[in-house]
């Protein structure tokens, strides 16, 4: 089982649509997690750091769900340049602590 | 403004002709990272520096190796470019480990 595991898509979203996806984790010691954003052959880029209470950011949500060791982002109102792919990332303690990241997901945002 | 800056943004390099990436940062974080990015795949990390503590993953292959002078600078030495290591090289800094990832805007490399 891989360390962090995202379905890759992609998900097809109506513009003004919302969108939600998850990412889950094997490491029940992980106690840091992120939410990174790529577009086409450019760099991440940090979207939102994810806290146990859950956060929001304007049309995005995060949330973390220890017991089931998932994170998850919520996209309200798609925006046609929310098209992008999403990574999660996750710190791994059985790796030295440094952070994974999960393979991503992709989302398509059309008119 | 405060950054991770890498250079050349596109490089071409000749089958088994070494070649070096640079990436600097305005941050003066503590980490350094190098991660290699394939089409539709995940960045994965090849090595890292913590302050001057270099870190190789275990399937690192030979052919990779890093240099970090300074705070600010971190380099990445290929030394005999295969074909299958034509990818975009991020580099990326933290302030400690285990914290949020700032990341250069990449260098994408062809292997011809």
């Amino acid at each position: 089982r891989k360390e962090v595991e995202q379905d890759p898509g992609p998900f097809n979203v109506p513009e003004g649509a919302t969108v939600a996806f998850n990412c889950t984790y094997s490491n029940s010691a992980s106690q840091s997690f992120f939410w990174y954003r790529q577009d086409c052959r450019k760099e991440p880029k940090l979207l939102m750091s994810v806290y146990s209470s859950g956060n929001e950011d304007g049309r995005f949500t995060a949330q973390l769900n220890r017991a089931s060791q998932y994170i998850s982002l919520l996209i309200r109102d798609s925006k046609l340049s929310d098209s992008a792919t999403y990574l999660c990332v996750v710190n791994s303690k059985a790796a030295g602590n440094k952070l994974t990241f999960g393979g991503g997901t992709r989302v398509l945002v059309k008119p | 403004d405060a950054m991770v800056i890498q250079n050349p943004r596109y490089q071409v390099t000749q089958f088994g002709k070494p070649v070096t990436l640079s990436c600097s940062q305005t941050l003066n974080h503590n980490v350094m990272y190098w991660y290699q990015q394939k089409s539709s795949q995940a960045p994965k990390l090849l090595f890292h520096y913590y302050d001057k503590d270099f870190n190789n993953e275990a399937d690192t292959p030979d052919n990779f190796q890093s240099r970090r002078p300074n705070t600010s600078f971190c380099f990445l030495d290929i030394r005999s470019p295969g074909l299958g290591d034509a990818a975009m090289y991020l580099c990326a800094t933290s302030r400690q480990g285990n914290e949020k990832l700032f990341f250069g805007s990449g260098t994408q490399l062809s292997v011809l």
